[in-house]
């Protein structure tokens, strides 16, 4: 039980576009998600914090324009990076938690911005 | 001084020895604690959690918490390559909503 699937798993693109990653809890009703991005041998860094039908809280620093995030039902949450460019590359992983439970982990999205 | 230290590694053990990974951390307010497994690539694997001070098993993997060191522990027996991985601490004083993650322990089981 407790899947979370993240799609898609990888992405390449060129400077300026914008990309949309998808975070769906597959078995169960997330009462809220949370985006977090990963650089090379660093820990998480949690980006916001979603919670379904409600706006999402950024993290001081997360830029909410330029990562948009929209949390439409209990089972799916998506990441937008608008107008990316090469800095915002990165492995970008959402998790999704019910009830009193720990929080389960996508296998996340690379991505690229050539 | 970060709210959770974790030593990066990597750690290299032969396969079958006793692996311990650790995590200190420095607000008291800490109750839920969590070791995450994540490969190379992938998402972090929820393998242990438990609330405040004590022991708890789960097959080849103990957690343990001592709050008044503020030191966790992690331990896996009979170390297989295939528990290769990164091992990440995290925890919560309020549940399991706003985690703070420890930098991640690389262990390297070679057969």
């Amino acid at each position: 039980g407790a899947v979370v699937s993240q799609h898609p798993s990888r992405v390449i693109c060129k400077s300026g576009t914008s990309v949309k990653i998808e975070c769906r809890s597959l078995d169960f009703q997330a009462t809220t998600m949370f985006w977090y991005r990963q650089f090379p041998k660093q820990s998480l860094m949690l980006m916001a914090t979603s919670n379904e039908g409600s706006k999402a809280t950024y993290e001081q620093g997360v830029e909410k324009d330029k990562f948009l995030i929209n949390h439409a039902s209990l089972t799916l949450s998506t990441l937008t990076v608008t107008s990316a460019h090469p800095e915002d590359s990165s492995f970008y992983i959402c998790s999704a938690v019910s009830s009193n439970q720990p929080q389960h982990f996508g296998d996340g999205t690379r991505l690229s911005i050539l | 001084q970060k709210e959770v230290e974790q030593d990066p590694g990597p750690l290299s053990v032969p396969e079958g020895a006793i692996v311990s990974l650790n995590c200190t951390y420095s607000n008291s307010a800490f109750q839920y604690f969590m070791w995450y497994r994540q490969y190379s690539r992938k998402g972090p694997e929820l393998l242990m959690y438990t609330y405040s001070s004590g022991n708890k098993e789960d097959g080849r993997f103990t957690a343990q918490v001592d709050k008044s060191s503020k030191y966790i522990s992690l331990f896996i027996r009979d170390s297989q390559p295939s528990d290769s991985a990164t091992y990440l601490c995290a925890m919560s004083a309020t549940g399991f909503q706003k985690l703070v993650f420890g930098t991640g322990t690389r262990l390297l089981v070679s057969p």
